[in-house]
């Protein structure tokens, strides 16, 4: 089975920075990556699909990159409304697999 | 509108049973392979199950395997996980997901999930 690795595990940072959250993978998952945004009591929601691919209605703000083993996710001005905790997957072989999340904070 | 609706969860002592349900609307259900992610309180997403759209093939992670059965009914757009000889650490939320697609996919509805908690 793949796993992977987030980093870091909790990040603080400041309305209008620029974050970036790694995610590294055992093996090469070529370009089957997703991004999750989760919610305190809510299900996670995906923000990008296949490493880069915006999906519908989520800002334009949220980007990402990287292919083989590893991927970054990049907030590129940080909003008050992005707090939450991050969780990449990787679904380029069965069983699918998950980081282990990083919590992001706004100071 | 995409609807998947959890329901079933609650406290049961260790080694005991639980049958959980997921009401799926506003997508062909019988198109996709359906599957269970669980949360455990304060930690990340565990794969638990899969099951094929016609039910099939089914897939366990090894910590849940022997003991949870996944299942579906197409004729009532449901699919279930039975939960037998539960242990403390199945503590969780369970999440029923629906993928993109009927492949290997990333997940793009998730239901608002089922608490289950093992605990004398």
């Amino acid at each position: 089975d793949i796993q992977m690795t987030q980093s870091p595990s909790t990040l603080s940072a400041s309305i209008g920075d620029r974050v970036t959250i790694t995610c590294r993978a055992s093996q090469s998952i070529s370009s089957w990556l997703a991004w999750y945004q989760q919610k305190p009591g809510k299900g996670p929601k995906v923000l990008i699909y296949k490493v880069s691919s915006l999906e519908s209605g989520v800002p334009s703000r949220f980007s990402g990159s990287g292919s083989g083993t590893e991927f970054t996710l990049t907030i590129s001005s940080l909003q008050p409304d992005d707090f939450g905790t991050y969780y990449c997957q990787q679904y380029n072989s069965h069983p699918c697999s998950f980081g282990q999340g990083t919590k992001l904070e706004i100071k | 509108e995409v609807q998947l609706v959890e329901s079933g969860g609650g406290l049961v002592q260790p080694g005991g049973s639980l049958r959980l349900s997921c009401s799926a609307s506003g997508f062909t259900f019988s198109n996709y392979a359906m599957h269970w992610v669980r949360q455990a309180p304060g930690k990340g997403l565990e794969y638990v199950s899969a099951i094929s759209t016609y039910g099939s093939n089914k897939y366990y992670a090894d910590s849940v395997k022997g003991r949870f059965t996944i299942s579906r009914d197409n004729s009532k757009n449901t699919l279930f996980l039975q939960l037998s000889s539960l242990r403390p650490e199945d503590s969780a939320v369970y999440y029923c997901v629906k993928p993109y697609d009927d492949s290997i996919s990333y997940f793009d509805y998730w239901g608002q999930g089922t608490l289950v908690t093992v605990s004398s």
